[in-house]
């Protein structure tokens, strides 16, 4: 399956500031999935990355919060922008696991924010 | 999507079977269910994954009944690195996955 890394692995921000997550895959992918997973909760999806085209979002999630960028089969960055501590999360990056069933995804190990 | 309902935790000994159970009343017929575990400061991992009747890997079994209306993760003799919270998800691959709440399995010595 395919390796995911993302960066950074935790920071610590500032309030009103932005911070840009980066997310690496080894292998060429259609589809890359942003996820949120705040304290102690399950995961929400944030939105569907697919390269060449815009982001898809899900309720409750808006670009200019959370532009995403994909520039290429291998590659995205999710940014968390104007951050408040209510954005103090695990953000995880990941993708369809090829050859495999329909719903099998590998994650990333995620960036742990905290918002200060 | 179709919702899936787990118990919010569940506690066992070491070397006990464990069958952690999920509904899914509202499945879809293109539906497939998928169950991934989930260790602190990780991503979830896939375990397993099932359409109908009896799915078995080198991790766990998944025993999926004819209304598929529900299913049960099986985990044989279970050890403490097996303490983590553990996701059933059903969809059919066309749309992304909805995680819901997970069950948080806790292994005792």
């Amino acid at each position: 399956s395919a390796v995911i890394s993302q960066k950074p692995s935790r920071d610590i921000c500032q309030r009103g500031t932005s911070l840009t997550i980066q997310c690496q895959v080894d292998s060429q992918v259609t589809m890359m999935f942003w996820y949120r997973q705040q304290p102690g909760q399950s995961l929400t999806l944030i939105a569907t990355a697919n390269q060449g085209s815009e982001a898809t979002y899900e309720s409750g999630f808006v670009i200019d919060k959370f532009p995403i960028s994909r520039p290429n089969l291998t590659f995205s960055t999710l940014t968390v922008s104007n951050m408040s501590p209510e954005d103090s999360s695990i953000y995880l990056c990941s993708v369809e696991r090829q050859g495999a069933g329909a719903n099998v995804l590998t994650f990333g190990a995620g960036s742990r924010l905290t918002v200060l | 999507l179709a919702k899936t309902t787990q118990p919010i935790s569940m506690d066992s000994y070491e070397g006990q079977e464990v069958n952690i159970t999920c509904s899914h009343n509202n499945i879809a017929t293109n539906d497939y269910i998928t169950w991934y575990q989930q260790f602190p400061s990780q991503g979830p991992r896939f375990i397993i994954q099932g359409y109908k009747t009896k799915v078995t890997n080198e991790v766990a079994s998944l025993f999926i009944p004819a209304d598929r209306k529900s299913s049960t993760l099986s985990l044989p003799r279970v050890s403490l690195s097996d303490t983590a919270v553990y996701y059933c998800l059903v969809g059919d691959g066309n749309t992304p996955l909805v995680f819901g709440k997970g069950t948080r399995l806790s292994v005792i010595a």
